[in-house]
């Protein structure tokens, strides 16, 4: 089973910061790494999939990088609305499980 | 647009049983795997099964394997798990996702419902 592991758990930022978010794979997952916003109370939404590639209607503050085993999700500039929780995702390991991180909260300083 | 709606939650003794649905609307139901995924109160995510469009094949994680059965009537555009011999450690919020990719299975998930609370309690 392939495990994720993000960094730091906890991120205090004050808006308009620049926040970098890590997510490490216990062995390579090639580009196949999501990530996702959640904030209290409401569903997960996806941001980044296939490691870069933005969803549907997310604003280009939120940017993807990484291969491999190392992964980088960067938000440029803190909106107050983007305070939550970010979890990745690897879909590589199929049919065994999908598996999510244990999420970093980013939090206002 | 899409919507997922899930219902079905509630409160079940350990050993007991119960159904969740997911009404899907806004899309070509059938041409989407869909998955369940779940939240114990305060923890992270945890992908629990997936289905493929037709329904033909179905997957599970380890934790529910042999207790919880997925299935989905796409002429009702519905999504189910069924599940039994619940233990505590099922108590979580089960959210209904969409897959991104339609057929592909083993996808990323770009629409969710808002989540139904399982609570397994004496």
């Amino acid at each position: 089973e392939i495990v994720l592991t993000q960094s730091p758990a906890t991120l205090s930022l004050s808006p308009g910061e620049r926040a970098t978010l890590s997510c490490r794979a216990s062995q390579s997952v090639s580009s196949y790494l999501a990530w996702y916003q959640q904030k209290p109370g409401q569903a997960p939404r996806l941001l980044i999939y296939d490691a870069s590639n933005r969803a549907t209607g997310i604003p280009a503050r939120f940017s993807g990088s990484g291969s491999g085993t190392d992964f980088t999700l960067t938000i440029s500039s803190l909106e107050p609305e983007d305070f939550a929780v970010y979890y990745c995702q690897q879909r590589s390991n199929w049919p065994q499980i999908f598996t999510f991180g244990p999420g970093t909260k980013v939090d206002i300083k | 647009e899409v919507q997922l709606v899930e219902s079905g939650g509630g409160l079940v003794q350990p050993g007991g049983s119960l159904r969740l649905s997911c009404a899907a609307s806004g899309f070509t139901f059938s041409s989407y795997a869909m998955s369940w995924v779940r939240q114990a109160p305060g923890k992270g995510l945890e992908w629990v099964s997936a289905i493929s469009g037709s329904g033909g094949s179905t997957y599970y994680a380890d934790s529910v394997k042999g207790r919880f059965t997925i299935s989905r009537d796409n002429s009702k555009n519905t999504l189910y798990l069924q599940m039994n011999s619940l233990r505590a450690e099922d108590t979580a919020v089960y959210y209904c996702a969409k897959s991104l990719g339609g057929v592909i299975v083993n996808d990323y998930f770009d629409y969710w419902g808002q989540g139904t609370l399982v609570t397994v309690s004496s």
